[in-house]
Parts: structure tokens; C-alpha cells; sequence
């Protein structure tokens, strides 16, 4: 069965700081992975995701997530973190070689960005 | 721009009442999804569906229907509300790509549901 391990549930980084969300998932196959990000009291919203090619992707707000198939992670980052990036950060899984594609999540990680 | 729109923000129901949830979207998309968000859970998928008037049930169904009439809505039915299941009601739709695999899901504002 796929699952998404969010190991910590809150991050603090500083302003100007390099942030890391960390995420480390299980999928019989190869995976699709997905970063969502959701502000208080709204829905998700898509930010980046890795399906095949480059293990560095790049996404929305300045985001991006290293692919490691050898450690099956898939931490988010950002070089210079900003106060506005204080929300819930949700990692995804999809496995390709199932009938219809379940995305699982994890359970979150709330990042806390401090000016 | 892509839109998932949720018909309520904040309800509040009694025990035992029967409640809708609707869900629309405007990109016209196969797949419309159902999650519970709690918090320390995460997302757990209620119920999904890939066409018109199908269904299939997610990892959590117990206490919930659905209703796909048409394409772009897809209603969440609690048949009779109880107070465990006050939560964070999120719909989300997706479409296939070229290798018949869902795209990435686009997530409606969700439904704060309390049940006193």
C-alpha cells in the first residue's frame, strides 16, 4: 500500500533562512509525488510536482523538491524563506502501476517562518 | 484559471440531520474527489469518481454517500450527521493525461463542518 511519512509537525525557520520540509514515502513502483501548500482556513493548493526526468523540480512561490529514490524522499525547499510562507505543507503520493490512481497524503508539516 | 467551488464555507447541523455537500468545477474534469482533513490525519480520501453516475468508495466511506449527475458537480451526502463527523470537508477534481494517469488534483476553499 502507498503512504507518506511527514516526520515532523512543525518546522521554525527564520526570514532569509533556507528552509527544508522533509517527506519520505513507501509505493510499490514508480511514484508520482506532489507538494501542496494550505493557508489558514482555505483549500490546497498545487505547488510542484515529480513524475519522471530531473530529480530537482521547481515550482510555485520559488519551491523546489529533490527526488531521491534511493532514500525514497522527497523534501521541499526553498533558499531564502519569507513570513508569507507560513502555512500547512502537505506531501502526496500516487503510484502509477495501480488501476485508478489513489493520491495519499501525509499529514502535514505547519511551517512557521519568523521575521 | 481553474475553479473548485464549494457551495458553503461554514455549516453548522444537528445530530441526526441529513446534510449536503456540493462541489463544482468549471475545467471540466473526469475525476472529482471528497477528502476529511483533521488535524494529526492529514487528508483521507471519502469517496471519488472518474465519470458520470460512477463511484467508488475511499478508505473512509462509512456514514457518507455521494450523488454524480452530472459532470461538473459532485455532492457529499451525510445520510444522518453525527458529532464525529465534524471536519474540514475538501472536493478536488483532476483529468487524464496522455498515459491515462490522473493529473495532479485542484482542491475547492472546503467546507467547515460542525455537528453539535
Amino acid at each position: 500500500a502507498q503512504s507518506v511519512a511527514q516526520p515532523e509537525d512543525q518546522v521554525n525557520v527564520a526570514e532569509g533562512n533556507p528552509l527544508t520540509v522533509k517527506c519520505t514515502y513507501s509505493v510499490s513502483g514508480n511514484p508520482y509525488l506532489f507538494w501542496y501548500v494550505q493557508y489558514p482556513n482555505r483549500g490546497l493548493q498545487f505547488l510542484l510536482k515529480y513524475i519522471t526526468g530531473d530529480n530537482l523540480v521547481k515550482g510555485s512561490y520559488g519551491f523546489e523538491a529533490e527526488f531521491n529514490k534511493s532514500q525514497t524522499s522527497f523534501h521541499l525547499k526553498k533558499p531564502s524563506a519569507l513570513v508569507s510562507d507560513s502555512a500547512l505543507y502537505f506531501c502526496a503520493v500516487r503510484a502509477l502501476n495501480t488501476g485508478f490512481q489513489k493520491l495519499v497524503f501525509g499529514t502535514g508539516t505547519r511551517l512557521l517562518v519568523s521575521p | 484559471d481553474v475553479k473548485v467551488t464549494q457551495s458553503s464555507r461554514y455549516l453548522v447541523k444537528r445530530t441526526g440531520e441529513k446534510v449536503f455537500l456540493e462541489c463544482v468545477q468549471d475545467m471540466d474534469h473526469e475525476n472529482m474527489f471528497w477528502y476529511r482533513q483533521d488535524p494529526g490525519l492529514g487528508l483521507r480520501l471519502i469517496y471519488f469518481s472518474y465519470d458520470v453516475k460512477m463511484k467508488e468508495k475511499g478508505d473512509i466511506p462509512e456514514g457518507y454517500s455521494v450523488s454524480r449527475e452530472k459532470k461538473e458537480r459532485f455532492s457529499l451526502i451525510l445520510e444522518s450527521a453525527s458529532t464525529n463527523q465534524t471536519s474540514m470537508y475538501l472536493c478536488a477534481s483532476s483529468n487524464w493525461d496522455r498515459a491515462g494517469v490522473n493529473t495532479e488534483a485542484f482542491f475547492g476553499q472546503g467546507t467547515r463542518l460542525t455537528v453539535v
